[in-house]
């Protein structure tokens, strides 16, 4: 059971490259989330999809787009890299409907756009 | 969405309890309070969670105000992988469905 899997690690980025991280989870989890962490700064959501076949945006989604492949897997676009989005991305996701409700992380993807 | 208050950072010494408070005047009936801490280099992990009552379990104990508009976590015995940012959240049923909205959390910093 390797919970909440994120590739790649890193990347480096020149401005207006493409690129997509990929997030797969082994938990049968519902729904599932992307965040962005900029240094010092707490998490921010960027967009989430509550089930399969849903996505909808959070906080930051501006420069992104996510697609939910299956129920595992679900994934963030960036078009055209900006050196705003220099930041450390995370997954995450939760299995709702139960009195748990605990979001698992995964590692992260360190991305830096020059 | 309610807001929570934490100290920017706190100390503590090995093999000493720590006490992380939160402040969350605005707090509604149906918030829950959830704590995730992150060590570094990683995602943030589950750490505990409560409405009303204190709650225990093998990491940590919290310790939730009467008036729910404070809460703290305490760590029993800190360690030097305790070290890490320690989130308060407060997790309503928003649009965000389940998201969570982190601040910038207590650095704690554990001392042999």
């Amino acid at each position: 059971n390797a919970g909440v899997t994120q590739t790649p690690k890193f990347q480096v980025l020149k401005t207006g490259q493409s690129m997509t991280l990929q997030c797969a989870q082994d938990m049968n989890h519902n729904s599932m989330y992307w965040y962005r962490q900029d240094p010092g700064m707490g998490l921010r959501l960027i967009y989430y999809s509550a089930s399969e076949g849903t996505t909808d945006k959070g906080e930051v989604p501006n420069g992104y787009n996510v697609s939910r492949l299956n129920k595992r897997e679900f994934s963030l676009r960036l078009e055209s890299a900006a050196p705003s989005q220099t930041s450390v991305y995370f997954c995450a996701s939760i299995l709702t409907g139960t009195t748990t409700d605990t979001q698992y992380f995964g590692p992260g993807t360190r991305l830096t756009v020059l | 969405d309610a807001k929570t208050t934490q100290p920017n950072s706190m100390e503590s010494n090995e093999e000493e309890p720590v006490h992380l408070p939160c402040n969350h005047s605005t707090i509604s009936g149906t918030d829950y309070i959830h704590w995730y801490r992150q060590l570094p280099s990683q995602g943030p992990e589950y750490v505990i969670h409560g409405l009303t009552s204190n709650v225990n379990n093998r990491m940590a104990s919290l310790a939730i105000a009467e008036d729910r508009k404070s809460s703290t976590l305490i760590l029993h015995r800190a360690t030097l992988r305790d070290a890490a940012v320690y989130y308060c959240i407060l997790r309503s049923y928003s649009n965000s469905g389940y998201a969570l909205n982190f601040g910038k959390g207590t650095s704690l910093l554990v001392t042999p």
